[in-house]
This record gives structure tokens, C-alpha cells and sequence, in this order.
């Protein structure tokens, strides 16, 4: 059981190049996220699943798309990246019904 | 727009002193709130609340909801320089079932 799993964990991106960030769950829960924090800021929401099938926008979504692949994995897409992109990227899961989210260990991504 | 604001950004207390994080929120459709512990990686789970005046305690972390006030505490008392992280409230939004993050709380706890 591992819980939330991200791929990669660091990652130096020039202004451009695209990327995909890799999440999966095997906790069997419906609903999965994708947040960015930066210093001060908390957690912001990029896009979020409720379910298998469905994909919808958070709070700052400008310049990012989702793929939820099947109920286990959620996978965040940059297609250019910029400077502004620089973040530390968390996936996370959660069975609304008993806890929150369960994040994974965050990716460090740096655009130059 | 469903907000939530977390007091005071940033305290600094010294060991075994007893500190209070504070968490309002505005939101659409209230389910649950939460609190997180986020040392040098993820966010730790600490507590969910869900009904108001219900305290939620482990050891000597503990929490309460005021649905009435639109708010929580967090309360950490005898604290050790072990208790340093950013603390994170929540709130768990009804319907579109995503949670919705305050900016932190820095809590630096000198030995």
C-alpha cells in the first residue's frame, strides 16, 4: 500500500519545453487533486477529479491540463512552460466521506 | 468564491509555551474542516471536524469547530521545538468535493 505516488521528483524545465507529472492512488478513492504551493501562499488548487471521467477547474488552472486515466492515476500536463510555473506540485487524494486529502511527496519543478 | 484565512501567518514561541493557530472560512457548501502538519515534505493529516463544539484531541494537539462563527483553533500546548511546521486548515467544499486551503500558518517553536 503506498499510498499517493508522484513521479518525478525534481525537475528543471527551460521556458517552452512540456512535461507531464505523474500521479496514482491505491487507495480506491474517487476523488483526486492536483495543487501548487509557492512560499506564502498555502496550497492553491489547479484542477481537480471527482470521479473517474471528470475534470474540473480550481483556483489557478491557466496554463495546466488534467488527464484522470483511469480511478488510480490523475496526471497534470504543461504544455509550455514559464518561469511563473515554478512550484512545488502536489497530487493528492481522498474518500471524502471519512478524511481529506492524502498528498504525495511533491514534485520540485523549476522553470528557467 | 470560497475562501479561507488562517491567523497569524507566522509565530514564534518558545518551548513549552502554548500556542493558539486560528482558521476562518467563507465558503459555498460547507462538509468538513481540517487541519494538516507540513514539516519539510507533504502535508501530514492531523484532524477532521465536522460537527461545531466537538473538540478533536491527540496528544497535545487539539481542535474545535464553531460552524456558528465560521471558524476553527488549533491548539498546541507544552510545545517542543519538534512542533516547527507550517500548519494548514481546510475546508472541504459540499458537491464540488475540493478542499480549499488557507495560506499557513509558520509556527517555530525555540528550544
Amino acid at each position: 500500500n503506498a499510498g499517493v505516488t508522484q513521479t518525478p521528483k525534481f525537475q528543471v524545465l527551460k521556458t517552452g519545453q512540456s512535461m507531464t507529472l505523474q500521479c496514482a492512488q491505491d487507495m480506491n478513492h474517487n476523488s483526486m487533486y492536483w495543487y501548487r504551493q509557492d512560499p506564502g501562499m498555502g496550497l492553491r488548487l489547479i484542477y481537480y477529479s471527482a470521479s473517474e471521467g471528470t475534470t474540473d477547474k480550481g483556483e489557478v488552472p491557466n496554463g495546466y491540463n488534467v488527464s484522470r486515466l483511469n480511478k488510480r492515476e490523475f496526471s497534470l500536463r504543461l504544455e509550455s512552460a514559464a518561469p511563473s510555473q515554478t512550484s512545488v506540485y502536489f497530487c493528492a487524494s481522498s474518500e471524502t466521506e471519512r478524511r481529506g486529502g492524502i498528498f504525495g511527496p511533491g514534485t520540485r519543478l523549476t522553470v528557467t | 468564491e470560497d475562501k479561507v484565512v488562517q491567523s497569524p501567518l507566522s509565530l514564534v514561541v518558545h518551548e513549552g509555551d502554548t500556542v493558539t493557530l486560528n482558521c476562518s472560512y467563507e465558503v459555498t457548501n460547507f462538509r468538513s474542516l481540517l487541519w494538516y502538519k507540513q514539516e519539510k515534505k507533504a502535508p501530514t493529516f492531523l484532524f477532521m471536524l465536522t460537527s461545531s463544539g466537538i473538540e478533536k484531541k491527540s496528544g497535545r494537539l487539539s481542535s474545535i469547530l464553531d460552524k456558528k462563527e465560521l471558524s476553527s483553533i488549533l491548539n498546541i500546548t507544552a510545545t517542543q521545538t519538534g512542533d516547527s511546521a507550517i500548519y494548514l486548515c481546510a475546508v472541504l467544499v459540499v458537491g464540488a468535493q475540493k478542499l480549499v486551503f488557507g495560506q499557513g500558518t509558520r509556527l517555530t517553536i525555540n528550544p
